[in-house]
């Protein structure tokens, strides 16, 4: 299947500071990516879906202005978390989909562990 | 929107053993239903899918089965190994791609 990388697999930062996590799909062009939020022993929770060259659909209750989402290229989307709160603390994970993979199907980027102190 | 539910939400079977899990979807538009296998601290891998033109799906160990009137698809694992142990998670899919996850059932199949 089609390759997605996430990049960087794990980071810690202090509370307050701005954390950017990247998605990318490195061979095949993803129209669509999206991002989720898993806690601990739960479920993938979607939080916005981001086409190409247009403002990403955020989900119910997840705050635009705290996760500010990028997709700039057909090859690349930034999910940027302002302001980190320990609450912020999870497993996030993008997806892609695209023409050229063929279906509907979504690719899953090894994820990113975020821990807010 | 799109609701998925999935039981049970844990499952213990003996190696060797079948195992089945179950989910449900409420939006009639939703055509494509994958299956995942998550590993503590890794990313959903897909070991299964099936479209909505299609009633089961087969391979090797495992299949899986879609009613599309009442809504609801079936995962069947056989003759389970230890290594089958993870969690998994149904979903359901519309045709823009957008993915409603179920709650995700941990199994855990004994040597």
């Amino acid at each position: 299947g089609a390759v997605v990388s996430q990049h960087p697999s794990w980071v810690i930062c202090k509370s307050g500071t701005s954390v950017k996590i990247e998605c990318r799909s490195l061979d095949f062009q993803a129209t669509t990516m999206f991002w989720y939020r898993q806690f601990p022993k739960q479920s993938l929770m979607l939080m916005a879906t981001s086409n190409e060259g247009s403002k990403a659909t955020y989900e119910q209750g997840v705050e635009k202005d705290k996760f500010l989402i990028n997709h700039a290229s057909l090859t690349l989307s930034t999910l940027t978390v302002t302001s980190a709160h320990p609450e912020d603390s999870s497993f996030y994970i993008c997806s892609a989909s695209g023409r050229t993979s063929g279906t509907n199907e979504q690719f899953f980027g090894p994820g990113t562990r975020l821990t807010v102190l | 929107g799109e609701n998925v539910e999935q039981h049970p939400s844990t499952l213990s079977v003996q190696e060797g053993d079948s195992a089945v899990i179950k989910c449900t979807y409420s939006d009639s538009a939703s055509n494509y239903f994958p299956w995942y296998k998550q590993e503590l601290g890794k990313r959903p891998q897909l070991i299964i899918d099936i479209r909505s033109n299609v009633g089961e799906k087969k391979d090797q160990r495992i299949a899986v089965t879609l009613n599309k009137t009442a809504k609801h698809f079936s995962l069947h694992i056989t003759e389970t190994q230890p290594e089958d142990s993870a969690v998994y998670f149904c979903a359901a899919s519309t045709q823009a791609g957008k993915s409603t996850f179920g709650d995700g059932t941990t199994l855990t199949v004994k040597p």
